[in-house]
């Protein structure tokens, strides 16, 4: 399985911008990147994903590394609500399964 | 309903008793998954469904653990001979095939 490697911790500070980074240089051609994240006492949310190009939502913005092997998760202004753990995953839209699997993640602290 | 419906909420249960837990995903969902998570712990993948593929049952910790999706709708994940170390929070997910995953609020599990 293509994996994924994320920094275990990182701090901001509120009303800040936060990147999130995430390798995985073995990332196949068919592979997705998804991000979760999952709040303190309640279960994973979906954040966004993308293949190539960058992609924006109204939680957040993706910007996928050229070549792939790295993607970085941006929150354009951090509040104390985003603070959670942030989870980078590959999916794979190729076979016939595609599971989602969930690694050790980034535990977001945001400082008021 | 609106969202992926687990219950029960939570279950205490003595050491050697079989339990099942149930995850009612999103209609029309055909991928669902379980997983849980021990207190601190990250989320352990336990088992996955996708449409008519047959399950990918890798995570299952051991032979006590099973799954079923019957109709391609409701599952029930079933422990028999519980034991201590299954005490966990067990959630459910379900998607459409590989796109966005939602969560149930999860089964807390002791066994005592």
């Amino acid at each position: 399985d293509a994996k994924t490697t994320q920094p275990n911790s990182m701090e901001s500070n509120e009303e800040e911008p936060v990147h999130l980074p995430c390798n995985h240089s073995t990332i196949s051609g068919t592979d997705y990147i998804h991000w979760y994240r999952q709040l303190p006492s309640q279960g994973p949310e979906y954040v966004i994903h993308g293949l190539t190009s960058n992609v924006n939502n109204r939680m957040a913005s993706l910007a996928i590394a050229e070549d792939r092997k790295s993607s970085t998760l941006i929150l354009h202004r951090a509040t104390l609500r985003d603070a959670a753990v942030y989870y980078c995953i590959l999916r794979d839209y190729g076979g016939s399964q595609g599971n989602l699997i969930f690694g050790k993640g980034t535990k977001l602290s945001v400082k008021p | 309903g609106a969202g992926v419906s687990q219950s029960p909420s939570n279950k205490v249960t003595e050491k050697g008793k079989d339990v099942e837990l149930r995850c009612d995903p999103i209609s029309g969902h055909t991928a669902l998954y379980w997983y849980r998570q021990s207190l601190g712990q990250g989320l352990e993948f336990l088992i996955y469904f996708q449409g008519n593929s047959a399950p990918d049952k890798s995570g299952l910790p051991s032979d006590r653990f099973s799954a079923e999706r019957t109709g391609g709708s409701v599952s029930t994940l079933t422990i028999q001979r519980t034991q201590q170390e299954d005490s966990a929070v067990y959630l459910c997910a379900s998607s459409f095939d590989r796109t966005e995953a939602f969560f149930g609020q999860g089964t807390r599990l002791t066994v005592v």
